[in-house]
């Protein structure tokens, strides 16, 4: 089936911007949406549609897509914004219709 | 939003229904979809309902394996086994496909399943 692939860990300092990629065949042609998720908690829709955020998400998660690699930025970042975040994709000509990467620990040094 | 059923505890064997119950929309008009999160794993799309009709997709990976059903009159959909084994240990996720599709817009809490003699 369709593979995803994140770096396992990004690390950066409080205030500094992360960015967390997710490279495969279809990120060009196929949307790209993004999820925050903490220890113990259910995923957090953050970007949808490449670059769309939902209400309450705050202005400094942004999203793009270059190629096949979608990136999702996260400006000025919070100690609170450490969590796992997964980017997905939905290929409706697909069983394997809604993939999720395998993941990328964000640490806040 | 979606509330989930709390967590099991089963045995190798043994059947389970888990339930998650919308509120606060239109729960028959939006696909609601069951995601297993393995420890320390990313999450995996399991199936989809619409719970209006109950059309339902599975991922092939999960055909055969669970059966998901909704009761759109009680605002629940459910995700069920009929023989538990140990790989089914895991955290069960319901989550509503947003409205533009392809996404999910809102999660229940989990469901953490746990098989073992």
């Amino acid at each position: 089936s369709y593979v995803l692939a994140q770096p396992p860990s990004v690390s950066v300092a409080p205030g500094q911007a992360a960015r967390i990629t997710c490279g495969g065949s279809k990120v060009g042609s196929d949307s790209v949406h993004w999820y925050q998720q903490k220890p113990g908690q259910a995923p957090v829709l953050v970007i949808y549609y490449g670059r769309d955020r939902p209400s309450g998400i705050p202005e400094r998660f942004s999203g793009s897509n270059s190629g096949n690699t979608a990136t999702l930025t996260i400006s000025r970042v919070e100690a609170g914004d450490e969590a796992d975040y997964y980017c997905q994709v939905w290929d409706s000509s697909s069983d394997h219709r809604w993939v999720f990467g395998g993941g990328t620990k964000l640490t806040v040094l | 939003q979606l509330v989930q059923s709390g967590e099991e505890v089963k045995k190798p064997g043994d059947s389970l229904k888990i339930s998650c119950k919308g509120s606060g929309y239109s729960f028959s008009t939006y696909w609601i979809a069951w995601v297993r999160q393995m420890p320390g794993k990313g999450p995996e799309w399991m199936g989809i309902i619409y719970p209006g009709d109950s059309d339902t997709a599975y991922s092939p990976s999960f055909q055969g394996q669970v059966t998901i059903s909704a009761d759109k009159s009680i605002s629940t959909a459910y995700l069920q086994w009929g023989s538990l084994r140990a790989s089914d240990t895991a955290m069960y996720f319901c989550a509503r496909q947003g409205p533009l599709r392809g996404y999910f817009d809102l999660w229940g809490r989990g469901s953490l399943v746990t098989v073992s003699s």
